[in-house]
């Protein structure tokens, strides 16, 4: 799976906007970039997916290069409850052989303070 | 009514003991996962199952058994536990692989935490 890198760690002043930025250098021109969650003492939850072209939704954007060698999640007004890890992720095409399979790495830990 | 649900929530227990973590999604999902997430917060896939059918299976010990009996169901067996295995299991379900926009967002149950003593 193609691999993904992250800041560990990030701060935001509650409403606030936050940019979670997410290198992807190596990947393959059929994998979609994902974006999950997780609270504290939960499973990971989805946030948005997009495989070209930015995408919005009710929790976040997703801002995708033109190169698609990176990508930033965008919350455009942080909230306390929004303090969570991040995780960045390249879902493994079907076409190769990946069929759903999420290789999560090690995230972003978003801090949000008052 | 809960997504995708895991019993027990904790579950503590000796070295060498065998011990089951359930998992029932109500999302109509064909494809279910668990994964493990260490004291690093490190999460792996260890299977994923599609239609009661293994699709994926992450070089996991033998002593890990899933059991699929229906699609709705994915059960974990663990046999001779080790200290080793001490995690939170997570588990998960998606639309079937391929199947539109759907097939790519899993939905996690809350996690199961076993601890081996």
């Amino acid at each position: 799976d193609a691999k993904t890198t992250q800041p560990n760690s990030m701060e935001s002043n509650e409403e606030e906007p936050v940019h979670l930025p997410c290198n992807h250098s190596t990947i393959s021109g059929t994998d979609y970039i994902h974006w999950y969650r997780q609270l504290p003492s939960q499973g990971p939850e989805y946030v948005i997916h997009g495989l070209t072209s930015n995408v919005n939704n009710r929790m976040a954007s997703l801002a995708i290069a033109e190169d698609r060698k990176s990508s930033t999640l965008i919350l455009h007004r942080a909230t306390l409850r929004d303090a969570a890890v991040y995780y960045c992720i390249l879902r493994a095409s079907i076409l190769t052989g990946g069929g759903n399979k999420l290789t999560f790495g090690t995230g972003t830990q978003l801090k949000v303070e008052l | 009514d809960t997504a995708v649900s895991q019993t027990p929530k904790y579950l503590v227990t000796q070295m060498g003991n065998d011990k089951s973590i359930k998992c029932e999604q109500n999302l109509g999902h064909d494809t279910m996962y668990w994964y493990k997430q260490d004291s690093k917060k490190f999460l792996k896939i260890m299977f994923s199952y599609n239609n009661k059918e293994l699709i994926i299976n992450e070089t996991v010990p033998n002593r890990f058994s899933p059991k699929s009996p229906d699609k709705a169901h994915l059960n974990l067996h663990i046999n001779s536990l080790e200290l080793g295995d001490s995690a939170v299991y997570f588990c998960a379900s998606s639309q079937a692989v391929g199947q539109g926009a759907g097939a790519n967002v899993l939905t996690f149950g809350a996690g199961s935490r076993l601890t081996v003593l």
